[in-house]
């Protein structure tokens, strides 16, 4: 069926290492894609967005990368500090019929960063 | 501006009762969502709308309803508690979504326990 995946469940980095985190799609026809952060106790928070007609996006501290050919995203993590410590979404946009789109998540990374 | 506001924060239920879960936007964001978040699971979509007075079914809709009278409120419906539904249930709202791409919002979430 189509889902949106993860490769690890769990991620183990040193402060100030990059992190990469890495998500696998099997739905062609989604076109964007959004990665989430979600603490403890707390309700998922947006990260950074992209769309399929792009490679890469980048934020603050934060990259994303699109490879449409083998349906993989991943979200890249610069100098990554204690507070990046949290669980982290893959989610995809999908088309659900008529007008409408429904967002679907993947079921998530654990990172945790190690002083 | 609150953002996205779920009550009650904790509940403990019995089997068989039942009870509502609220959730409210200050957005004037056209579509909402219930999820639940189990562990190892992820986020499933139970139901969403997109827009007052519409409701449709998502991945786990048995065993909960959904009303969506006024545009800022989503309501979560359990009739009959069941163990099987203690998890974690997150409302998130976003803007309409016909083409353009737009991330979800979410609120704290709502740590229900059924015994």
């Amino acid at each position: 069926g189509e889902s949106v995946g993860l490769h690890l469940p769990t991620l183990s980095v040193q402060e100030g290492d990059n992190s990469i985190i890495n998500c696998a799609y099997s739905n062609s026809a989604s076109d964007y894609f959004i990665w989430y952060k979600q603490e403890s106790g707390k309700g998922p928070q947006f990260i950074i967005d992209i769309r399929s007609n792009m490679d890469k996006r980048q934020g603050q501290r934060v990259t994303v990368l699109l490879n449409k050919t083998v349906k993989h995203l991943s979200l890249q993590i610069a100098a990554t500090q204690p507070g990046d410590s949290a669980v982290y979404f893959c989610a995809e946009n999908r088309y659900s019929g008529g007008s409408n789109y429904k967002l679907t998540f993947g079921k998530g990374t654990l990172l945790t960063v190690n002083p | 501006n609150a953002g996205v506001t779920q009550t009650p924060k904790f509940r403990v239920l019995k089997t068989g009762q039942s009870m509502t879960l609220l959730c409210a936007q200050d957005m004037n964001h056209e579509y909402m969502y219930w999820y639940r978040q189990d562990p190892g699971m992820g986020l499933r979509l139970i139901h969403y709308s997109v827009g007052e007075g519409t409701t449709a079914k998502g991945e786990v809709p048995d065993g909960y309803n959904v009303s969506r009278l006024k545009k800022q409120n989503f309501l979560l419906g359990l009739e009959s508690a069941a163990p099987s539904q203690t998890s974690v249930y997150f409302c998130a709202s976003s803007r309409r979504q016909t083409g353009n791409y737009t991330e979800a919002f979410f609120g704290q979430g709502t740590r229900l326990t059924v015994v």
